[in-house]
């Protein structure tokens, strides 16, 4: 069972353009959701967060958006930069878990130029 | 963020032997740390939370006595793999949890190790 799911394995995005990377969960306990940017043979790295009361969270070129009653997420990056080519998770944390995080299966960003 | 390691870094080994990774923190004391197996071009799937000095809490369907963890001090965990087998071979990731800038979720990730099982 995915609680977590990105529906789109990759992405293909022209530099400079805006890259949109969409995230879907099913629990409702779910209160805290996270971006991160994995390269290949490399842990991931820690990119945005957002809580649950809020539905915008902004952090330089990421911008991240939450939408609790459609139960969906967003990472918005703009400018793309060839760099930013990497696997893209997302992650969720339910209240009383600890910390611990359920991933998504990723999306693979590649800017091109 | 902190700072972790993990050795080695990939890992060769024949069926049925043992494979011990180690996952440290360099600059900061935990009390949790994560172990995350990824297959290829998959999602990061939670094996078990490492406790400092208690025993681990693993998740369901992974097998405790196959995957041994200890965290015996504040900076080291690791996890051992028993009686290896080639259905093993993963990418092997750990975090610290729960420590971060602005948020109280954000773990952070060692490199990985690489374990084939021939």
């Amino acid at each position: 069972d995915q609680q977590v799911k990105q529906n789109s394995p990759s992405l293909s995005v022209q530099e400079g353009r805006i890259s949109i990377l969409n995230c879907d969960y099913t629990n409702s306990m779910f209160d805290y959701f996270l971006w991160y940017k994995k390269y290949p043979a490399e842990g991931p790295t820690f990119l945005i967060s957002i809580s649950s009361i809020k539905d915008k969270n902004e952090d330089g070129r990421f911008t991240v958006f939450l939408n609790k009653s459609a139960k969906h997420l967003s990472l918005h990056i703009v400018p793309s930069q060839p760099g930013d080519s990497a696997v893209y998770f997302c992650a969720a944390s339910a209240i009383g878990t600890a910390s611990k995080l359920t991933f998504g299966t990723g999306t693979r960003l590649q800017v091109t130029l | 963020g902190a700072v972790v390691s993990q050795h080695p870094s990939w890992v060769i080994c024949k069926s049925g032997t043992s494979v011990k990774i180690e996952c440290r923190s360099l600059d900061f004391q935990a009390t949790t740390m994560f172990w995350y197996r990824q297959f290829p071009k998959q999602s990061l799937m939670l094996m078990a939370t490492s406790n400092e000095g208690s025993k681990a809490t693993y998740e369901q369907g992974v097998e405790k006595d196959k995957f041994l963890i200890n965290h015996a001090s504040l900076t080291l965990s690791t996890l051992t793999v028993t009686s290896a087998h080639p259905e093993d071979s993963s990418f092997y990731i750990c975090s610290l949890g729960g420590h971060g800038g602005g948020g109280y979720n954000e773990q952070f990730f060692g490199p990985g190790t690489r374990l084939t099982v021939l």
